[in-house]
Formats: C-alpha cells, sequence, structure tokens
C-alpha cells in the first residue's frame, strides 16, 4: 500500500484530456512538500514530467500540466496521443517517514 | 547531456550484499544529490535513497538497516551496497541525479536474487 495514492488505471481517446490523481496526507502533500511526476514508457527509465508541482522541465510539451490543492495533486495530459500510453507516477516527501515516497502509478491507455 | 549508467552483478544469492555502481558523465557528483530508485518486476518504483557529497544522507526506513549509498568523486561514481538480500530484493535498479527533483536517470539494471 503505498502511502500516496493512485488510480491504477486511466484511459482516453485519442485528442482527449486525461487526468491523473494522487491523493496524500497531512505529512505529505498536506504538508506543503513539493510533488513530482514522472512519464514511464514500457521498458524505459521514467522520465521527470513535472516537478514542483505545475513546473516543466526543458523538452516537455505544455500539454502536461501540474496542479496542486489541499492534500492531493493532479496532472493533466491534453491532446492525447497514442505515445502518452505509459505508466505516471507521482513522487513527494514525507515527514512521517522521514523520506520519499512513490505513489503506485497509473497506467494510461490510448484507446 | 547528463547520462548515468548502472553496472554489476545481474544475480545474487539469498543473504549475500548487492553491490551496484552508477557511472555518472556530463555533471560532477560534487554537485548535486544522487539516489537509487529500484522497481520490482511488475511493479511501482521505491526510492532507496540518497546521497550528497559532503556526506548526507537519507535512507528509505524500510531498508536503511541493510542500505548503504557512497560516492567516489575520483571516478565520478557512486555505488549502492545492499546487505542480507532475499528473493523479494528481485528488481530493476535505478540510479539517478537529483535537483529540484529525479531529474536524470540511468537506464536501469536488473539484478535476480537467487540461488
Amino acid at each position: 500500500q503505498s502511502v500516496l495514492t493512485q488510480p491504477p488505471s486511466v484511459s482516453g481517446a485519442p485528442g482527449q484530456r486525461v487526468t491523473f490523481s494522487c491523493t496524500g496526507s497531512s505529512s505529505n502533500i498536506g504538508a506543503g512538500y513539493d510533488v513530482h511526476w514522472y512519464q514511464q514508457l514500457p521498458g524505459t527509465a521514467p522520465k521527470l514530467l513535472i516537478y514542483g508541482n505545475s513546473n516543466r522541465p526543458s523538452g516537455v510539451p505544455d500539454r502536461f500540466s501540474g496542479s496542486k490543492s489541499g492534500t492531493s495533486a493532479s496532472l493533466a495530459i491534453t491532446g492525447l496521443q497514442a505515445e502518452d500510453e505509459a505508466d505516471y507516477y507521482c513522487q513527494s516527501y514525507d515527514s512521517s517517514l522521514s523520506g520519499w515516497v512513490f505513489g503506485g502509478g497509473t497506467k494510461l491507455t490510448v484507446l | 547531456q547528463v547520462q548515468l549508467q548502472e553496472s554489476g552483478p545481474g544475480l545474487v544469492k539469498p543473504s549475500e550484499t548487492l553491490s551496484l555502481t552508477c557511472t555518472v558523465s556530463g555533471d560532477s557528483i560534487s554537485n548535486s544529490y544522487w539516489s537509487w530508485i529500484r522497481q520490482p518486476p511488475g511493479k511501482g518504483l521505491e526510492w532507496i535513497g540518497y546521497m550528497y557529497y559532503s556526506g548526507t544522507s537519507n535512507y528509505n526506513p524500510s531498508l536503511r538497516s541493510r542500505v548503504t549509498i557512497s560516492l567516489d568523486t575520483s571516478k565520478n561514481q557512486f555505488s549502492l551496497k545492499l546487505s542480507s538480500v532475499t528473493a523479494a530484493d528481485t528488481a530493476v535498479y535505478y540510479c539517478a541525479r537529483v535537483t529540484a527533483a529525479i531529474d536524470y536517470w540511468g537506464q536501469g539494471t536488473l539484478v535476480t536474487v537467487s540461488s
């Protein structure tokens, strides 16, 4: 059971908008710690997608956006493309554990 | 362009120590935090620990008693040692650079624990 909760799967058709949730608690997201998002394409290493809740690294399309509110964070993808099919993970810091925590990951299926 | 490459045995016997090295190019390991993350087959990511060149480190509480991360500035490498391994430690192990987040990852190396 992950400290950060993510739905196991999300799906959408090409061109649609999909969102991914990441639910934490008062010892991590709710305590103000930043949330980061990673994309893991099949058979590859994870790639940083969003850092500091809503910032995109250079090279990440603006179709990807992140937000945070209270004890939760969200990742949104607009204009869904087949190449977006991947696993998406959120990550933050937890003060109770005194360390980093990952969500369990959400698998995106592009219909 | 920052690049990281893991190396080490792909097979470790139960109760022995898993040892991996990460070779960094394109950045000095004196500049950032460096981390190890693992992913059991078909499962999610698990943070193992991180270290800064000054010696500051932090480890996953569930692994702390068995983990050591060290840096070799002369070789621009950092390493992971995980003792007393069991089958539950079978995973793809990633080394990574940490700035604002985990911004560069190695390609990962599968380590299987089996006799």
